[in-house]
Order: C-alpha cells, then sequence, then structure tokens
C-alpha cells in the first residue's frame, strides 16, 4: 500500500521555464517531508524539506508547497536548467518514533535545451 | 571527506547463492538504512538500524539479512530465499529522525 505517490512519471520542460512536480500521500499522521534528486547509477540527494507547521519553504530556484487539507505537496523549480535533469523522489516521515520513511516512485525530470 | 561507501558496484549472483552488500559510513551517523529500487517504483525499506547491535525489518525484509557490530558498517546479505533480487540497492544514514539521508552510490545486483 504506497503511502505517497507521484502519479506523473516523467515531466518534459523547457530550459528556462517552471518544472512543477506534484506528490500526493494518504498517511495524516506525516509531519515532515522532503524532494530528493536522483541521477542514473547513484544515489539520491537531498533537494529540500518542509514541516508540516509551514506551507512554504524557499532554497534557490526551489520552492516546496504543502497543502494539509488536500495531502498534497509540489515542488517548483525556477527557471529549470538542464542539469536539473534527473528523478526527483518525494519522501514522507511520521512523527517521533519512527525512522521510515515513505517514498513515492519517482518523477523523471528532462529539461530541453 | 566523509560520506558512504557501498561495494561493490556491480554484483552477480548465482541461483542458491547468498551475496552480501557492503556499506560504510564515516558521518559519525546513528541510524542507517537499506533500500531496495525497481523501475517504476519508489525506494522500498529493507531495514534500518537506530544504534549498534539493533536493527529492525522494514518493508519487504523477506530474503534478507544484516547486521550492525559497528556503527560505521551495516553489510546487507541478500539470501538465496530472496526470490527476485535483481534490483538497484541503497545504503543511507542519517544522525537522528527527520535528518536528511545521506545515501552511498548504490550496488546493482543482477542474477546470473
Amino acid at each position: 500500500d504506497q503511502q505517497v505517490k507521484q502519479n506523473s512519471p516523467s515531466l518534459s520542460v523547457q530550459e528556462g521555464r517552471i518544472s512543477i512536480l506534484n506528490c500526493d500521500y494518504t498517511n495524516s499522521m506525516f509531519d515532515y517531508f522532503l524532494w530528493y534528486k536522483k541521477y542514473p547509477a547513484e544515489g539520491p540527494t537531498f533537494l529540500i524539506s518542509i514541516s508540516s507547521i509551514k506551507d512554504k519553504n524557499e532554497d534557490g530556484r526551489f520552492t516546496v508547497f504543502l497543502n494539509k487539507s488536500a495531502k498534497h505537496l509540489s515542488l517548483h523549480i525556477v527557471p529549470s536548467q538542464p542539469g536539473d535533469s534527473a528523478v526527483y523522489f518525494c519522501a514522507a516521515s511520521p512523527p517521533p518514533g519512527d525512522y521510515k520513511l515513505s517514498f513515492g516512485a519517482g518523477t523523471t525530470v528532462t529539461v530541453r535545451a | 571527506d566523509g560520506g558512504i561507501t557501498q561495494s561493490p558496484k556491480y554484483l552477480f549472483r548465482k541461483e542458491g547463492q547468498n551475496v552480501t552488500l557492503s556499506c560504510e559510513q564515516n558521518l559519525n551517523h546513528d541510524a542507517m538504512y537499506w533500500y531496495r529500487q525497481d523501475p517504476g517504483q519508489g525506494l522500498r525499506l529493507i531495514y534500518y538500524s537506530q544504534i549498534v547491535n539493533d536493527f529492525q525489518k522494514g518493508d519487504i525484509a523477506e530474503g534478507y539479512s544484516v547486521s550492525r557490530e559497528k556503527k560505521e558498517s551495516f553489510p546487507l546479505t541478500v539470501t538465496s530465499a530472496q526470490k527476485n533480487p535483481t534490483a538497484f540497492y541503497l545504503c543511507a544514514s542519517s544522525t537522528d529522525y527527520q535528518e536528511k539521508l545521506f545515501f552511498g552510490s548504490g550496488t546493482q545486483l543482477s542474477v546470473l
């Protein structure tokens, strides 16, 4: 039973435009959310996170929005660059006491020149 | 340079064979994890360890075993009981709950 879902397996965007990646979750106990970026044959690297007490977190070109009532979060990349071409995983963390992150299936982003 | 080292990068397993994937970290992290990635699926947790000499099963522990004798090391054994072992295996560590995970570069395991 997948508790974190990324329903778009791929996204193609022109360089300089905005990339919007979506993530939905089912477990209302999740209170911390993270995005990871992964290149082929490499391990994922942490990109940005957001706590459930916030609805927005920004770090340079990356902004994550959280809508708790809809159990939905999104990652915006503005402007998109060729180096952003990668797989992006959404992850969710339950309250203290449980170390298990739940990951979505990932969205492959391709930035076209 | 601090980080997580996984070896080997590629591994082939014969039928009925046990194989062990190595994971070493020099980040002084308490928690370590093993994830499996299959095409089109998210990362699924196999085992995790919060402290030395203690570990817990994740969502797909059947056919796998681990040990945590040292803080720095968390090897994963894929046993012959794991009938579909072909996957990309990722080791990770973190300082504490909710801290971001640091991942190794992964091991691709294939069956001969």
